[in-house]
């Protein structure tokens, strides 16, 4: 079975200052990962994913995340955070070859405080 | 390129009455996912479609909750009748054919908020 933590409700950064949202996972072989951001009032819109190859994968809205095997996280990270960049954040995991639908985390409040 | 588009955007309705949410996924995407979004519970997955075909709807709640895709631009999610308990955000998403499916995103459409009186 697949599975992701989310292990943080809420996370409060500066703006400016670096953020980190965390993303552990569970799958029975190789993951895909997946990073999406839900603005007010939208839908889930995609950041970014990691496939294969390098573990830091750069995504949308100078966003990117780390894949760490050994400790089976996904972390979203951005070096300088805007007031814009708050939102709903959710990390998924699919496995490899799998024709099935993304296990979606419960979700990560992120606010940027001006 | 258009995405996924949701209507109506707003629905509010008395319970009892018959509700039915309607999506056009992505133009030559084989895949349409339904989910449920609130508060309390997150982001569910309803029921999902691959080449128009319910894979699987273990996630509907009911039997009041129906979900059909007659052909690969449209889908309707039907509630009947409607409870207040059903208020939420409902969201579709299609995913892409590719040479390797399992590592195609989810492209969700912007949602239709229902509030059941």
């Amino acid at each position: 079975a697949q599975s992701v933590a989310q292990p943080e409700d809420q996370v409060n950064v500066a703006e400016g200052n670096p953020l980190t949202v965390k993303c552990t996972y569970s799958v029975s072989g190789n993951p895909y990962l997946f990073w999406y951001v839900q603005y007010p009032n939208r839908g889930l819109q995609f950041l970014l994913k990691y496939i294969t190859g390098d573990n830091l994968v750069k995504g949308s809205y100078g966003f990117e995340a780390e894949f760490n095997k050994s400790q089976t996280s996904f972390h979203l990270k951005k070096p300088s955070a805007l007031v814009s960049d708050s939102a709903l954040y959710f990390c998924a995991v699919r496995d490899i070859g799998g024709n099935t639908p993304l296990v979606f985390g419960k979700g990560t409040r992120l606010s940027v405080i001006a | 390129d258009a995405g996924v588009i949701q209507s109506p955007r707003h629905e509010v309705t008395e319970m009892g009455q018959e509700v039915t949410l309607r999506c056009k996924p992505i133009s030559g995407h084989n895949s349409l996912f339904w989910y449920r979004q609130t508060m309390m519970r997150g982001l569910e997955l309803l029921i999902y479609f691959n080449n128009n075909v319910p894979i699987d709807d273990s996630g509907m709640p009911e039997d009041r909750f129906s979900a059909k895709m007659p052909n690969a631009s449209f889908s309707t999610l039907k509630i009947q009748p409607s409870e207040p308990r059903d208020s939420a955000v409902y969201f579709c998403a299609s995913r892409g054919r590719g040479r390797d499916i399992s590592n195609q995103p989810q492209h969700f459409g912007d949602g239709t908020r229902l509030s059941i009186l």
